[in-house]
């Protein structure tokens, strides 16, 4: 079974800042999908960014990007220049690239992330 | 983009009654639903894949007959808590995947979520 661990419960980070959240999972499947989910206090969980496991390149979506090391089964988000609107629970999760239609995430217990004014 | 709908937000009942959620896919089909709960200030946790058409898969520990789910078309998904006890106070959230298109890349969306409290 895949597990996904979240390692920071919490983290801060001045405004316009940069802030690095960690991700490793555990996995022996080499077709996968990783994701960031944000989840701010009204609970909708939306998508932050996402990265395929048989793509080198690291996902980058305005300011957020990864740094995927499918070797060490680490990713990491990095939130750049941070506003006040970022703060939330931050999920990674996890989704097998098998079982094509049926594919269920798996979560991390996330990270609180508060931004300093 | 694709939008989840989940109803309601917020319910609030007495012990022993029946309380049905609905998740629905509002610009895009989905064959494949999925049911998490959520405890506070923990993650989410995968009760139940809803599937169209056929029986949902139920995770380990999840009571199937306590947890009702019917997916009967390719938008529509309900979560029935059957004689629910103020340990069923949650919040449970549904997500769709995107029939068409994209392949395995297609991301979940996610409805903004039920919060049940039973009295």
């Amino acid at each position: 079974a895949q597990t996904v661990t979240q390692s920071q419960p919490e983290m801060s980070v001045q405004e316009a800042e940069t802030v690095t959240l960690s991700c490793t999972y555990d996995t022996s499947e080499s077709d996968y999908y990783l994701f960031w989910y944000k989840q701010p206090p009204s609970r909708q969980m939306i998508l932050v960014i996402r990265q395929e496991a048989y793509k080198q390149q690291n996902a980058t979506e305005n300011r957020f990007s990864v740094n995927f090391q499918k070797a060490a089964k680490s990713f990491s988000l990095k939130i750049s220049d941070s506003q006040l609107g970022d703060a939330a629970m931050y999920f990674c999760a996890y989704r097998s690239g098998r079982n094509f239609g049926n594919e269920k995430l798996t979560f991390g217990t996330g990270t609180r992330l508060t931004i300093i004014p | 983009g694709a939008v989840v709908s989940q109803h309601p937000s917020w319910v609030i009942c007495k012990s022993g009654t029946s309380v049905k959620i609905e998740c629905r896919s509002l610009d895009f089909q989905a064959t494949t639903m999925f049911w998490y709960r959520q405890f506070p200030k923990q993650s989410l946790m995968l009760m139940a894949t809803s599937n169209e058409g056929s029986k949902a898969t139920y995770e380990q520990g999840v009571e199937k007959d306590k947890f009702l789910i019917n997916h009967a078309s390719l938008t529509l998904s309900t979560l029935t808590v059957t004689s629910a006890h103020p340990e069923d106070s949650s919040f449970y959230i549904c997500s769709a995947r995107p029939v068409s298109g994209g392949g395995g890349n297609q991301p979940q969306h996610f409805g903004d979520g039920t919060r049940l409290s039973i009295l």
